[in-house]
C-alpha cells in the first residue's frame, strides 16, 4: 500500500513564525503536492512537484514556498505565518506515467496559528 | 478552467437509508473522476474512479456512482447508509495541466439513527 505521512497531526504556532510541514511518501512517486483544506472550500492546491528540484505554483502560493531536495520528501514553509494561514493542510503524491490521475493522501497537519 | 460543484453542503439521512450525493463538473475533454471520502480528523481516501468503460462504477464501502456525459454529472449513491460512513465526500476531476485535480467544496453527511 502506498503510505503518506505527514510529520505533525496538529501544530500550533505563533504569528511571524517560520513553519515547516514534512510529507514523505514510500512509493517513489515523482508528483507531489499540498493542498490547504478550508470549511465550504474544499481542497485548494498551494503548490506541487514533479520531480526533484522542480517546483509548480497551484492556485494559492502567495504566503507559502516548498522544498523538494529528495524525491519521498515535499516539505511546505509557511516564512512567516499569519493568522489567516490557520487551516488543514494535506500532502498527496502520485506515479507518473500511469493515467489514472489518482492521488494518494496523508492524514493532515492541523495548524492554528494564534 | 475545469471546475466541479458539489451543490449539497450538508446532507443528513437516516441510517439504512439510501444516500445519493450530487456532483456536477465542467471539463473539455473526456474527464478522470474520483469520489474521495475523508472522516474526521483524517485524510482522504479513495471511494472509487471512472475513466473510461462501463458508466457505473463500483467502489469500496457499497458505494457505486454514475458518470453522465449528457449531465455533465458523477453522482454517488448508496443503497443503505451506515453511521459509520458519516464523513466529508468529495468530487474531483482531472486532469488539469496534465497534473492536477480539481476538487469541489465538499458534502459533509450525517447519519442519524
Amino acid at each position: 500500500d502506498v503510505k503518506v505521512t505527514q510529520s505533525s497531526r496538529y501544530l500550533v504556532k505563533r504569528t511571524g513564525e517560520k513553519v515547516f510541514l514534512e510529507c514523505v511518501q514510500d512509493m517513489d512517486h515523482e508528483n507531489m503536492f499540498w493542498y490547504r483544506q478550508d470549511p465550504g472550500l474544499g481542497l485548494r492546491l498551494i503548490y506541487f512537484s514533479y520531480d526533484v528540484k522542480m517546483k509548480e505554483k497551484g492556485d494559492i502560493p502567495e504566503g507559502y514556498s516548498v522544498s523538494r531536495e529528495k524525491k519521498e520528501r515535499f516539505s511546505l514553509i509557511l516564512e512567516s505565518a499569519s493568522t489567516n494561514q490557520t487551516s488543514m493542510y494535506l500532502c498527496a503524491s502520485r506515479p507518473s506515467g500511469r493515467a489514472t490521475y489518482e492521488q494518494y493522501f496523508g492524514p493532515g497537519t492541523r495548524l492554528t496559528v494564534t | 478552467a475545469q471546475s466541479v460543484t458539489q451543490p449539497d453542503i450538508h446532507i443528513t439521512v437516516s441510517e439504512g437509508a439510501s444516500l445519493e450525493l450530487r456532483c456536477n463538473y465542467s471539463y473539455g475533454a473526456t474527464p478522470y473522476l474520483f469520489w474521495y471520502v475523508q472522516s474526521p480528523g483524517q485524510g482522504l481516501q479513495l471511494l472509487l474512479k471512472y475513466f473510461s468503460g462501463d458508466t457505473l462504477v463500483q467502489g469500496i464501502k457499497g458505494f457505486e456512482a454514475e458518470f453522465k456525459r449528457s449531465q455533465s454529472s458523477f453522482n454517488l449513491r448508496k443503497p443503505s447508509v451506515h453511521w459509520s460512513d458519516a464523513a466529508e465526500y468529495f468530487c474531483a476531476v482531472g486532469p488539469e495541466e496534465g497534473n492536477k485535480l480539481v476538487f469541489g467544496a465538499g458534502t459533509i453527511l450525517r447519519v442519524k439513527s
